[in-house]
């Protein structure tokens, strides 16, 4: 089984920069999609495939991958960036497919 | 633009069955995979299996294998997620989540579905 391993909280103060991890064996192997999720709303992919953004997603936010840790990184955070983030990828040993998700705060 | 607009909240029995419904709005599932996922009160995202409609193939976590069914309807780019004999445990919100393939993104989420189980 494969498992995906996240901080369980991040803070950081507006317009400095956040990273949230995301832990997995060899996980520079696999393709990595970060998923940003407000209360009460649905999840919004906002990087895929390790580093590449969506349309409408701000540069603020990209994606890098290797070894064992992939990472999101949100420069210049904002009070709305405020979120439960997930990472996720696709193994064929295993069905948990997410990780355990970040809360990010901004101070 | 596309939107997948999922069917409203559901009260439930446990020992009963839910089935709940996904539609491409303003748009078809041409050759997309639509993954189901859920979240319970507080906790995180749980994948629950998905489905390619074109092939009308689908493959589900072991988690739930035996309990739901998946399927889609291509006439009316609506697909389906029925899970049975619900207990309290299931009480969560499911969304539905398009891909462009089997092993990609999840590009596009539906609003998603609350569903309670109580008796």
């Amino acid at each position: 089984s494969y498992v995906l391993t996240q901080p369980p909280s991040v803070s950081v103060a507006p317009g400095q920069t956040a990273r949230i991890t995301c832990g997995g064996n060899n996980i520079g192997s696999k393709s990595v999609h970060w998923y940003q999720q407000k209360p009460g709303q649905a999840p919004v992919l906002v990087v895929y495939d390790d580093s590449d953004r969506p349309s409408g997603i701000p540069e603020r936010f990209s994606g890098s991958n290797s070894g064992n840790t992939a990472t999101l990184t949100i420069s210049r955070v904002e009070a709305g960036d405020e979120a439960d983030y997930y990472c996720q990828v696709w193994d064929s040993s295993s069905d948990r497919v997410f990780g355990g998700g970040t809360k990010l705060t901004v101070l | 633009q596309v939107q997948l607009v999922q069917s409203g909240a559901e009260v439930k029995k446990p020992g009963s069955s839910v089935k709940v419904s996904c539609k491409a709005s303003g748009g078809t599932f041409s050759s997309y995979t639509i993954s189901w996922v859920r979240q319970a009160p507080g906790q995180g995202l749980e994948w629950m299996g998905r489905i390619i409609p074109i092939l009308g193939i689908a493959n589900y976590a072991q988690k739930f294998q035996g309990r739901v069914t998946i399927t889609a309807d291509k006439s009316t780019s609506t697909a389906y997620m029925e899970l049975s004999s619900l207990r309290s445990e299931d009480t969560a919100v499911y969304y539905c989540a398009r891909q462009t393939q089997v092993d990609t993104a999840m590009v596009l989420w539906g609003q998603g579905t609350l569903v309670t189980v109580s008796s």
